[in-house]
């Protein structure tokens, strides 16, 4: 079936960086966004991408393979504000509309 | 100043009673949206519409019913209202091009159905 897939949880330390992973799997694919949500707040946008390779947006990036169906957000130079759940979206399905991971939620330690 | 705003914030409802949310933009885009989240499961689209006057069926339609009366204003419909309806629900507005694709999203109501 189709889907996309994210961990749960993943922890860092301040200062560091992490990377957050995405795989999905869909019936067509237009591109895939990526959104952060903190804690009983909205989704925000923070990147879209729909080419193959890495896209540097200064204090995060992220990289898309189309042909292992994977992505990743890295996120540098960590601060504790960044402790957020980070929701990967794949546009396409039958009716090329947004299929969302269940995002993982980064823990970010002093 | 908010882009999507969303009514009511939180809503406690009977088990078979109607429900209506309601969601208003200003950003003038086309398309608009309606999703759930619950814990372990991502955003599921529910209906969603292409401008005033269309409503396109979701990935979990049923137990609701859409309306877009204009641009600006996108309901979302309870007629008879179940506990596993118990959710956040999300509006969001966005229209998709070339290299752009941001949905911008109200701040969610918290809907308990008892």
């Amino acid at each position: 079936g189709q889907g996309v897939e994210q961990p749960d949880n993943l922890m860092s330390v301040e200062g560091t960086f992490a990377r957050v992973n995405c795989t999905y799997s869909t019936s067509g694919f237009n591109g895939l966004s990526w959104y952060q949500q903190r804690e009983g707040h909205a989704p925000v946008f923070l990147s879209y991408v729909v080419l193959d390779g890495l896209k540097d947006s200064g204090h995060f990036s992220t990289f898309l393979s189309r042909s292992n169906g994977y992505s990743y957000l890295l996120l540098t130079e960590l601060q504790i504000k960044d402790s957020a759940s980070y929701l990967c979206a794949v546009r396409g399905g039958s009716n090329y509309q947004l299929i969302w991971g269940s995002g993982t939620k980064l823990i970010i330690k002093p | 100043e908010a882009a999507v705003t969303q009514s009511p914030r939180n809503k406690v409802a009977v088990t078979g009673g109607k429900v209506t949310l309601s969601c208003n933009q200003t950003n003038n885009h086309n398309n608009m949206y309606w999703y759930r989240q619950d814990t372990g499961h991502g955003l599921r689209l529910i209906h969603y519409s292409y401008g005033a006057g269309s409503t396109e069926k979701g990935d979990i339609p049923d137990g609701y019913k859409a309306s877009r009366p204009s641009q600006e204003n996108f309901s979302l419909i309870l007629e008879l209202a179940t506990p596993s309806q118990t959710s956040v629900y999300f509006c969001a507005s966005g229209d998709f091009g070339g290299t752009y694709a941001e949905q911008f999203f109200g701040p969610g109501t918290r809907l308990t159905v008892l």
